[in-house]
């Protein structure tokens, strides 16, 4: 049974640092994984997607690394923004619909 | 991408009623998928939503409780039955992209039981 952990659990940075958002999964036979970002009481806004024979995606500000190995994946937000301030979520898809880590809560501050 | 509604946004209820809550997708896709958040907690599947086949339920979840519908494929219902402030939660639609296979969530459904 896939299970994701996600690390750190909470972050609070000032605007303008560059961070990194870490998840780890125990069963590495996915064939693709999410970042997601959920807003406080809403649905969740697909950021990016990685296919499992690709290692990174990048969409803007946003880096998604991918080592399906050792069932790791990163998320890298360059010059964070107050906007920025959200629930992320990875999950991996594999023959089952995604499992989901419990997300880390980033808060950037002006 | 898809895009997905909602109805209701979000529902107050008495414990013992029920709710039907509905899911729309601006295009046709094989597979639909109701997932629960709880307060302060990630995201779980309840079911797995085939067009023209009964539902499949993850454990712990039992179609008595929690039985859906998929009458076309675009359109999906599940029904949270004999609530109790337990069943407090978002309640999130979601489909896969055919294609790349990736996921689009809906706005959810806000439920809370009094």
């Amino acid at each position: 049974k896939q299970e994701v952990t996600q690390i750190p659990a909470a972050l609070s940075v000032p605007e303008g640092e560059n961070l990194v958002l870490n998840c780890s999964f125990t069963d590495s036979a996915i064939y693709n994984l999410q970042w997601f970002r959920q807003d406080p009481g809403k649905g969740l806004t697909s950021l990016l997607l990685i296919q499992s024979s690709q290692r990174e995606q990048t969409s803007g500000r946003l880096n998604a690394s991918l080592d399906k190995s050792s069932g790791r994946s990163t998320l890298y937000i360059a010059a964070s923004q107050p906007g920025d301030s959200a629930t992320y979520l990875c999950a991996p898809s594999g023959n089952t619909p995604l499992v989901f880590g419990k997300g880390t809560r980033l808060s950037v501050i002006a | 991408s898809a895009v997905i509604s909602q109805k209701p946004s979000r529902d107050i209820c008495q414990r013992g009623t029920s709710l039907t809550i509905q899911c729309q997708v601006d295009s046709q896709v094989t597979m639909m998928f109701w997932y629960r958040q709880q307060p302060g907690q990630s995201l779980t599947l309840i079911a797995t939503a085939n067009q023209g086949s009964e539902a499949t339920y993850e454990s712990g979840f039992v179609i008595d409780k929690f039985p859906i519908s998929r009458p076309n494929l675009t359109f999906s219902t599940l029904t949270v039955s004999n609530m109790s402030p337990e069943d407090s939660s978002i309640y999130l639609c979601s489909v896969t992209d055919r294609g790349n296979y990736e996921q689009y969530f809906g706005p959810g459904t806000r439920l809370t039981v009094t």
